[in-house]
């Protein structure tokens, strides 16, 4: 088992552009969480999905929206890019809610 | 509303001496309290959380409710210690809320 994957690994956009990152879930996980991590900060909860549903949302615009897929995957998706959208975005998968989260390696993503 | 504070930004010490990581939180409910690290180049992991009473590396933290702190603790640092901590809790479904992180910095 690979663990948490993410695609791509690095991005580079221009302002005003939308990007979608993708995550892969540990086998047998059902829950998929996302986070930002700016530069020199600790990761911020974006939102959750289960069962291809949000279950939580953190303190984000709705310009970041996510999906996830029958096979669990999920995607993050952010419109109209600020250049303060620069960041890490990690991807954190479990078995439902109270279990351990874990992380994929994270997607680094510029905004020019 | 939950928040997590790692007041050291980074920690220098000697090989063999003890270290301490400070981690103090808010939330007016019964959270569950965790410590990820993450060493170079590799992702971020669980390292150890307060209901398994674990010692995990080595390393012990306490969950101290009156002064609700969750200091992580090792009583001789190693060299392959240093690596980025943060700490975290989740007390609705598993959202996790990360402190800034201290980077621990173990020198021969």
């Amino acid at each position: 088992d690979a663990g948490v994957t993410q695609s791509p690994t690095h991005l580079i956009k221009t302002r005003g552009q939308q990007v979608t990152l993708r995550c892969s879930p540990k086998s047998g996980h059902d829950t998929v969480s996302w986070y930002q991590q700016a530069l020199g900060q600790g990761p911020q909860f974006i939102f959750q999905y289960y069962e291809e549903e949000e279950r939580q949302r953190g303190n984000f615009p709705d310009r970041f929206s996510g999906h996830q897929f029958p096979n669990y995957s999920s995607e993050l998706n952010v419109n109209a890019l600020l250049l303060g959208d620069s960041a890490l975005y990690l991807c954190a998968s479990s078995l439902d809610s109270y279990n351990e989260q874990f992380f994929g390696p994270g997607t680094r993503l510029t905004v020019l | 509303a939950q928040r997590v504070t790692q007041p050291e930004k980074l920690l220098s010490v000697f090989k063999g001496a003890p270290v301490e990581l400070k981690c103090n939180y808010s939330y007016s409910g019964s959270p569950e309290l965790f410590w990820y690290v993450q060493y170079s180049r590799q992702r971020l992991q669980l390292l150890l959380r307060h209901i398994s009473r674990e010692s995990i590396k080595g390393f012990t933290a306490d969950l101290n409710k009156g002064e609700t702190s969750f200091h992580l603790k090792k009583p001789f640092a190693q060299e392959e210690d240093s690596a980025m901590y943060y700490c975290a809790l989740t007390a609705a479904g598993n959202k996790l809320t990360f402190g800034g992180g201290t980077r621990v910095l173990v020198k021969p």
